[in-house]
């Protein structure tokens, strides 16, 4: 069964300390991996998608890294405006429909105190 | 950029009433689009799918008679909740898909719903 996990659930960080966020999927046939950021209330915001192994993509603070079986959000010198939760989601083939799927991950829920 | 919009933001219900909410893509156009509900603390489930000019394909578990979709043109889907309890109560959020060599989903702002 196609699975997408993150962690941690939630992660609380001083401002300026560099941590990761994992994602781990279990897919049949990876489309593509994507990172979004959710604010309470909001709609998810798109950061990155990373389609194959040892790609990377960087945004300001944010790099994202893709392996066969995960994905990796790193924050460098994490400021408190980047506290949201951060979702990810894959991008597999649905084998019943041949429409392409999207699951999210539950999220991990990140804190950067000033 | 690529902006998408939903409409209302908030709406409050009385039980057995029904309630439509749009998603528009504002600067492109979106063959495919999609509505997800979220409850809280939790991720985005996947309700349906929704391709322009033909019929909506729903998740296991989502009621198609309930969960009402149309995609009429390639920037607007509505979702209508029909006969509405406050069991539907909750985060509905819509997304479109832009056709380019990336294929990521963009997001509307959602539409909170509580029906009393």
């Amino acid at each position: 069964e196609d699975q997408v996990t993150q962690s941690p659930e939630a992660l609380r960080l001083q401002e300026g300390e560099s941590s990761s966020l994992n994602c781990s999927y279990t897919v049949s046939g990876l489309r593509g991996l994507f990172w979004y950021r959710q604010d309470p209330g909001k709609g998810p915001e798109f950061l990155f998608t990373l389609y194959s192994a040892g790609e990377e993509k960087e945004k300001e603070r944010l790099k994202a890294t893709l392996t066969k079986k995960e994905s990796f959000l790193h924050i460098t010198a994490p400021k408190p405006e980047d506290s949201a939760t951060y979702l990810c989601a894959v991008q597999d083939r649905d084998m019943k429909t041949s429409y392409d799927k999207v699951i999210f991950g539950p999220g991990t829920s990140l804190s950067v105190i000033p | 950029g690529a902006v998408v919009s939903q409409h209302p933001s908030r709406v409050i219900c009385k039980s057995g009433t029904s309630v439509k909410i749009e998603c528009r893509s504002l600067d492109f156009q979106a063959t495919t689009m999609f509505w997800y509900r979220q409850f809280p603390k939790q991720s985005l489930m996947l309700m349906a799918t929704s391709n322009e000019g033909s019929k909506a394909t729903y998740e296991q578990g989502v009621e198609k008679d309930k969960f009402l979709i149309n995609h009429a043109s390639l920037t607007l889907s509505t979702l209508t909740v029909t006969s509405a309890h406050p069991e539907d109560s909750s985060f509905y959020i819509c997304s479109a898909r832009r056709l380019s060599s990336y294929n990521e989903q963009f997001f509307g702002p959602g539409t909170r719903l509580t029906v009393l």
